[in-house]
């Protein structure tokens, strides 16, 4: 059950696009189409933004996407806006747990 | 309106006890699975727990095994986390949220957990 590998920090100029990438095993990213990714301002609730690996629940905006390929994860940011700066997590379904990823803090520069 | 209310944090001496309640309201609780995620001071989220819609089912992460027990009560419409012999490194946040699929698709807004001396 180890933590999902994020980088620590990406960062982009607004209009830009930043893609976290989310590396697990075949054991969770790789073995199921459970990805999900997860915003936390600071001190703040987290919010889902990707479920399903590429689903997007009803109010976020489709700026935000999801991929997958073999054992790693992807979250893009297209048209980056001063809000998204935010701490992104991953997190996959592992059979008979979830194992969230170490987190990604994305800077509007 | 989808509400999870956690309660029963506090501080708390190594080796203690302490029972998490995850109040829930808004939605049909008896039908869908639940989960515990925490968060460490100033650290990433970690996820403790969960149980399936009914309680039949129960999973745990590692270093919280034969030490905590996730149980719901579908009739008072509440999740619990009974947490024993309690860690330094058990200290977080603790959320309990609300599962659709295989993802946390609802947070409650948290309770702090201090396992200190």
């Amino acid at each position: 059950q180890s933590a999902l590998t994020q980088p620590r920090s990406v960062s982009g100029s607004p209009g830009q696009s930043v893609t976290i990438s989310c590396t697990g095993t075949s054991s969770d990213v790789g073995g199921y189409n459970y990805v999900s990714w997860y915003q936390q301002y600071p001190g703040k609730v987290p919010k889902l933004m990707i479920y399903d690996v590429i689903k997007r629940p009803s109010g976020v905006p489709d700026r935000f996407s999801g991929s997958k390929s073999g054992n790693t994860a992807s979250l893009t940011i297209s048209g980056l806006q001063a809000e998204d700066e935010a701490d992104y997590y991953c997190c996959s379904y592992a059979g008979t747990s979830y194992v969230f990823g170490t987190g990604t803090q994305v800077a509007v520069l | 309106e989808v509400q999870l209310l956690e309660s029963g944090g506090g501080l708390v001496w190594p080796g203690g006890s302490l029972r998490l309640s995850c109040a829930a309201s808004g939605f049909t609780f008896s039908t869908y699975a639940m989960s515990w995620v925490r968060q460490a001071p100033g650290q990433g989220l970690e996820w403790v727990s969960a149980t399936s819609y009914d309680g039949a089912v129960t999973y745990y992460t590692d270093s919280v095994k034969g030490r905590f027990t996730i149980s719901r009560d579908n009739s008072r419409n509440t999740l619990y986390l009974q947490m024993n012999s309690l860690r330094g490194e058990d200290t977080a946040v603790y959320y309990c949220a609300k599962q659709v699929g295989g993802s946390h698709v609802y947070w409650g807004q948290g309770t702090l957990v201090t396992v200190s001396s």
